[in-house]
């Protein structure tokens, strides 16, 4: 099955710093999101990004199909950044990464 | 975003018995539904795809005589926890995908699971 990897696993930030998380998966697929999960285990959708650059706000993505990588940008970083962040690929069903823990200090 | 629903939130029961988790697409249909488990501090993991009107798929591993999922109507899919253990507490979310719009996975805010 198609494997996806995210790095770093642990981020700690600063407020104000910007960061970049990536997402690495083995095939390609149809379907890429990014999503954010708050401190209730809520799953916050971020991006669906299966290509190309999007933005919204103090969050942009880029996805790059043909080499199979996907990043995400977080800029001026705030406390309530902090969670869980997971990359998912797949084509119907949905492959999770391992995620990176952001911690942003006040 | 489209809108994913589960119920309950959390239960807590004891060893043996069963338990049945809801998941509702509740602004959308929805053909197939997704069940994933998180264990604390991993990643969610694939347990089954649950197709309306026909017999869910299940991930290598995952047993599907414990795990049973009964996807009755195009907005409900059920999981039912038989004979639970406490190896089976758990964070259990399910997923949709909505195509008409947004064409994205949206989730529900899951069901956290304690067996005594």
């Amino acid at each position: 099955g198609i494997q996806v990897e995210q790095s770093p696993p642990d981020l700690i930030l600063q407020e104000g710093a910007n960061s970049t998380l990536r997402c690495n998966f083995s095939d390609s697929v149809n379907n890429l999101q990014w999503f954010h999960q708050n401190p209730w285990g809520q799953l916050i959708n971020l991006f669906y990004i299966p290509s190309g650059t999007k933005q919204n706000g103090r969050l942009s993505a880029t996805t790059v199909a043909t080499e199979r990588y996907s990043l995400l940008y977080i800029s001026s970083s705030q406390t309530t950044d902090s969670g869980v962040y997971f990359c998912a690929v797949g084509d119907n069903d949905m492959r999770f990464g391992a995620g990176t823990r952001l911690t942003v200090k006040p | 975003g489209a809108v994913v629903s589960q119920h309950p939130s959390w239960v807590i029961c004891k060893s043996g018995t069963s338990v049945k988790i809801e998941c509702r697409s509740l602004d959308f249909q929805a053909t197939t539904m997704f069940w994933y488990r998180q264990f604390p501090k991993q990643s969610l993991m694939l347990m089954a795809t649950s197709n309306e009107g026909s017999k869910a798929t299940y991930e290598q591993g995952v047993e599907k005589d414990k795990f049973l999922i009964n996807h009755a109507s195009l907005t409900l899919s059920t999981l039912t926890v038989t004979s639970a253990h406490p190896e089976d507490s758990s964070f259990y979310i399910c997923s949709a995908r909505e195509l008409v719009i947004y064409n994205e996975q949206f989730f529900g805010p899951g069901t956290r699971l304690t067996v005594l």
